[in-house]
């Protein structure tokens, strides 16, 4: 079982639907969760950080996580074809150094 | 803004070679970090520093090795180019207290070995 799984898509929206990405993770004791945008040919970008139980929107962005269950999503409301990139969920051990175990990220396609 | 700059965005290299990779950063972040990023294995920690001088394995270290003389600078090594390190590598960095968790990457370096 991986540390961190997403699925790796591509999910395909419509503009302006909302685009939902989940992520699954193996260690219960993790504490902090992110996620990274990469778009093609480029490094990865902290988008949302996640540390309690619930939703934390930013935007048009809403990272959700229950500890119970082991996931955390995000949402984009009123996707746009600017949002189509790959996102990365990674989450931090819970032992030893300030390590991020990434999942392999779900290819999102918005189309206009 | 941070920035993390990698030395070179592609290179070409013969098999047994000596790589050197380099990354630097201009916030005075104290932990930097090496990865390697392949289709359908994602982001995997290759080595870490967490001050000068310090190293610490990551995931995959076997093949590589890292230098951290200079707080701002942090090298990749492959001691022996091999195919299977045909990949990108991403260098990153992060600061500390709340801001150790969000680590800022650099460009990537495109790396194959023939």
């Amino acid at each position: 079982q991986k540390e961190v799984e997403q699925n790796s898509g591509p999910l395909s929206v419509p503009e302006g639907a909302i685009a939902s990405l989940n992520c699954t993770y193996s260690d219960r004791g993790s504490q902090s969760f992110f996620w990274y945008r990469q778009y093609s040919g480029k490094s990865p970008e902290l988008i949302m950080s996640i540390y309690s139980n619930g939703d934390k929107e930013d935007g048009r962005f809403t990272a959700q996580l229950n500890k119970a269950s082991q996931y955390v999503s995000l949402l984009i409301r009123d996707s746009q074809p600017s949002d189509s990139a790959t996102y990365l969920c990674a989450v931090k051990r819970n032992t030893g150094f300030q390590k991020l175990v990434f999942g392999t990220g779900t290819r999102l396609l918005v189309s206009p | 803004d941070v920035k993390v700059t990698q030395s070179s965005r592609y290179l070409v290299k013969r098999t047994g070679e000596k790589v050197f990779l380099e990354c630097v950063q201009d916030m005075d972040h104290e932990n930097m970090f090496w990865y390697r990023q392949d289709p359908g294995l994602g982001l995997r920690l290759i080595y870490f520093s967490y001050d000068v001088k310090m190293k610490e394995k990551g995931d995959i270290p076997e093949g590589y090795s890292v230098s951290r003389e200079k707080k701002e600078r942090f090298s990749l090594i492959l001691e022996s180019a091999s195919t299977n390190q045909t990949s990108m590598y991403l260098c990153a960095s992060s600061g500390r207290g709340l801001a150790i968790d969000i680590q800022y990457f650099g460009a990537g370096t495109r790396l194959s070995v023939l």
